[in-house]
Parts: C-alpha cells; structure tokens; sequence
C-alpha cells in the first residue's frame, strides 16, 4: 500500500524568508501524481501544486517550487518570499495515475512570523 | 470558492440522532468523494462516486450512507454514530476520476458526536 510521511509536524519562518517542506512516499509504481495542499484556518483544502512523477523537471507555481527526487521517493515544498497568508497546515498527497484515491500525509503546520 | 458547498457548516448530534450532510458542486464534475479528517491523522478516503455509481468504499463502517442522485449532489447520511465518528467531514469532486484530474475540495463539515 501506498504510504506518504510528513516528518516535520510544525516548521516556522519568517516573512519574505525561503521555508522546505519534507515529504516522503512509499509505491511500486512508477506512474503517479504527487500533490502539495494547503489547509489556512478555513479549512479549506486548496492545491498549491502537483507532479506528475514522468516529468524529470520540477513543477513550479509562482513561490512555490518542489524538488522531486524519484529515485528517492522525495518531494519537498520549498516556499520563497514567505508571506503571513501560507500560514496554514500543509499537506502531501499521492495518487496513482489510474487510481481516484489521494494518500495524504500527516500534513506540517506552517507559521509565517512577521 | 472552489465551486463545492457543503451543509451544514457545523454539526452536533447525538449518538441515536439522524442526520445527513449535503454537498453541491457547481463545475460539472463527474466524480465526487468523501473523506474524513480526525485531528492528528491523515485524511481519509471514504467514499468515491463517479457518474453516480460507487466506484470505491474504503472499508467505511454501514452507520455512513452515502447517496449520489446526480453528478452534482452527494449526500453522506449519518446514524447511531459514535463519538470517535466526531471529525471534519470534506466533500470533493474532480471532472474524472483518474489520477491525472484535479480534485476541488468543499469548506467542510464540522460534525460532534456527543
């Protein structure tokens, strides 16, 4: 079965600083679809960015960059220019890419000091 | 807004009470979910439909009904819960339900089990 592991329960930073966000995953396949959600006090899950594990470049989205590591089952979040409003916890998720199931992990509490 | 509503927003039932939970998107979707978040754990997959049909029930015990009437509605019906059933309950739906689809999530609901 599919595993994903979020090692760090909280991190901090502070604003306009650059903050990494771990994440592991354990799977067989070789096709998937990696995930990084944000959950503010809303509750709101919102997706901040996604992988697809065939694709050797890095996914990027504005401050927000990952660093994909196949062969190591790595997929860190690196925020740049951190601003109050990533305060949020963040969540990893994998999904297969026949499957409709998200694995997410323990998720990392984020907050952004000004 | 991520074009999927859930009601109600909050909720506290008692352990014989019934009750359900509604969820509404508005982006022509055709698959939707329900997963469980618990406080320290990950989320959990419950239920996946897709063109109305289950496709995936995540070994959910039978006092959680869902129904789907359409590819815009799921309902989760709720009945003689326990209070380890208290959680925050989120709705998702994605235009397939392949890996390569996006899942948009709801606000939640946040159910107490008293």
């Amino acid at each position: 079965a599919q595993t994903v592991t979020q090692s760090q329960p909280e991190m901090s930073v502070q604003e306009a600083e650059t903050v990494t966000l771990s994440c592991t995953y354990d799977t067989s396949e070789s096709d998937y679809y990696l995930f990084w959600y944000k959950q503010p006090p809303s509750r709101q899950m919102i997706l901040v960015i996604r992988q697809e594990a065939y694709k050797q470049q890095n996914a990027t989205e504005n401050r927000f960059s990952v660093n994909f590591q196949k062969a190591a089952k790595s997929f860190s979040l690196k925020i740049s220019d951190s601003q109050l409003g990533d305060a949020a916890m963040y969540f990893c998720a994998y999904r297969e890419t026949s499957g409709s199931r998200l694995t997410f992990g323990e998720g990392t509490q984020l907050t952004v000091n000004p | 807004e991520t074009g999927v509503t859930q009601t109600p927003r909050h909720l506290v039932m008692g352990m014989t009470n019934k009750k359900s939970l509604k969820c509404e998107q508005h982006l022509g979707h055709n698959a939707m979910y329900w997963y469980k978040q618990s406080a320290k754990k990950p989320l959990e997959l419950m239920f996946v439909y897709n063109f109305k049909e289950q496709t995936e029930n995540n070994s959910v015990p039978s006092r959680f009904s869902p129904e789907c009437p359409n590819s815009s509605h799921l309902f989760l019906h709720l009945h003689t819960l326990q209070p380890e059933d208290s959680a925050l309950y989120l709705c998702a739906s994605s235009l397939g339900s392949g890996g390569t689809y996006e899942q948009y999530f709801g606000p939640g609901t946040r159910l107490t089990v008293t």
